[in-house]
């Protein structure tokens, strides 16, 4: 089972902000968030990752909460480009076995001219 | 540029026969993972390998089998002991599995039954 819940869907405006809701609940100390997003028939696209503080880079920003029970992914700029499946994964390094990265079916974004 | 390719884009399988699929990587990534994805669902790990010459099961392993001989390269055979290969393949690569640093992927290959 997934570690994350997202909305199955979203609208956003073009030239607006979209703000991409993800709730970790169980998420453990040791663990980061990482966004992710899939264009149909693409690979899945790296976005952004934290462990508790914010971040932002040329794509979007992450604002993580402070008991890291929750985040959200900002696109402050939404362009139709940006249409696409948006998946939020909590996963941790472990050095003495592999710690599952799960895909949850994430947020499809549509942004509408 | 470095990146991960996959090949073929499209691959059509009949009854009985096994199929590879490509992955290569010129990242120098030491990790390797094959994904599978089928409509409207998340990714169900296949197999993964930490370093080269070692690769370890995922959570759908049946009818697959993988090799790392190298590095760069992380073949996928679907055998035809997989009974319903028709899905989306990815192969993603990590700088080491042990890393908080992103899984970067291919652009897939198809898979469907003749």
């Amino acid at each position: 089972d997934a570690k994350t819940t997202q909305p199955p869907s979203m609208d956003c405006a073009e030239g607006r902000a979209a703000n991409l809701p993800c709730n970790h609940s169980t998420i453990s100390g040791n663990e980061y968030v990482y966004w992710y997003r899939q264009i149909h028939s693409q690979g899945p696209q790296y976005i952004i990752h934290g462990l508790k503080n914010n971040e932002t880079n040329e794509m979007a920003s992450l604002i993580i909460t402070e008991d890291r029970k929750s985040s959200t992914l900002i696109l402050p700029h939404a362009t139709l480009r940006d249409t696409a499946v948006y998946y939020c994964i909590v996963s941790a390094r472990m050095k003495t076995s592999y710690d599952k990265v799960i895909f949850g079916p994430g947020t499809s974004l549509s942004v509408i001219p | 540029d470095g990146g991960i390719t996959q090949s073929p884009k499209y691959l059509f399988r009949k009854e009985g026969q096994n199929v590879t699929l490509s992955c290569e990587q010129n990242l120098n990534h030491d990790a390797m993972y094959w994904y599978r994805q089928d409509p409207g669902q998340g990714l169900r790990l296949i197999y993964y390998s930490q370093i080269v010459n070692d690769f370890q099961k995922g959570d759908i392993a049946e009818g697959y089998s993988v090799s790392r001989e190298k590095k760069e390269s992380f073949p996928l055979t679907v055998t035809s002991a997989q009974k319903n290969p028709t899905a989306f393949y990815l192969c993603a690569s990590r700088e080491q599995d042990f890393s908080n640093q992103p899984q970067h992927f291919g652009d897939g290959t198809r898979l469907s039954i003749l």
